[in-house]
């Protein structure tokens, strides 16, 4: 069974600030990686995915996500967060078993302006 | 853009009754599931489907059934709701697997 562990469930930044979310998952097999963003009282969207070729993602908004296949990561980065980053960040993750997602426990970002 | 429609934003329900949780996409898309959101839990599959009539319990099926008679709809039911069961419930689609979800807003449900 797949499985996606986010080690930081609370963070806070002041804007400007760097952005790295951990996420570790456990599958041995080939996976697709992907990262969803739930602002307040909206639903969840896509922040970025990993399927293959670059480890290097970027996705909208300034985010970027690195695939290290050693360490079974796909951590979010943002250079300098911004007030309207404030969110919860989900980390999903699904093996070449299926089409259904594995989701990590979220993140809770607060920025501070 | 794949829309995913949740018939309910918000819905309070009392013990023990039994309670339909209406999913539509309107994008054609095969796969369908649902889930429920708690804090520090995240999101957690309860069932999915990827065909009509085809159905698959996902990590928390216990209480709940489904339902898939056209492609584009896809009914959570509780048998009998519970306080337990007081959640946010997310529906989403998708095509392709390497497409990831597209989801509906939720819908929050309260069990008293």
């Amino acid at each position: 069974a797949q499985s996606v562990s986010q080690h930081n469930h609370h963070v806070i930044l002041s804007e400007a600030a760097s952005l790295e979310l951990g996420c570790n998952y456990s599958y041995g097999g080939t996976v697709n990686l992907f990262w969803y963003v739930q602002y307040p009282g909206q639903h969840l969207q896509l922040l970025l995915k990993y399927f293959s070729g670059d480890p290097l993602v970027k996705g909208i908004k300034g985010f970027e996500a690195e695939f290290i296949k050693s360490k079974f990561s796909f951590n979010l980065r943002k250079p300098s967060v911004q007030w309207s980053d404030t969110a919860e960040y989900f980390c999903a993750v699904n093996g070449d078993a299926g089409n259904m997602l594995t989701f990590g426990g979220g993140t809770r970002l607060m920025v501070k302006p | 853009d794949v829309k995913v429609t949740q018939s309910s934003r918000y819905l309070v329900k009392r013990t023990g009754e039994k309670v339909f949780l209406e999913c539509v996409q309107d994008m054609d898309h095969e796969n369908m599931f649902w889930y429920r959101q708690d804090p520090g839990l995240g999101l957690r599959l309860i069932y999915f489907s990827y065909d009509v009539k085809m159905k698959e319990k996902g990590d928390i099926p216990e209480g709940y059934s489904v339902s898939r008679e056209k492609k584009e709809r896809f009914s959570l039911i509780l048998e009998s709701a519970s306080t337990n069961q007081t959640s946010m419930y997310l529906c989403a689609s998708s095509l392709v697997r390497q497409d990831g979800y597209t989801f509906g807003s939720g819908t929050r449900l309260t069990v008293v």
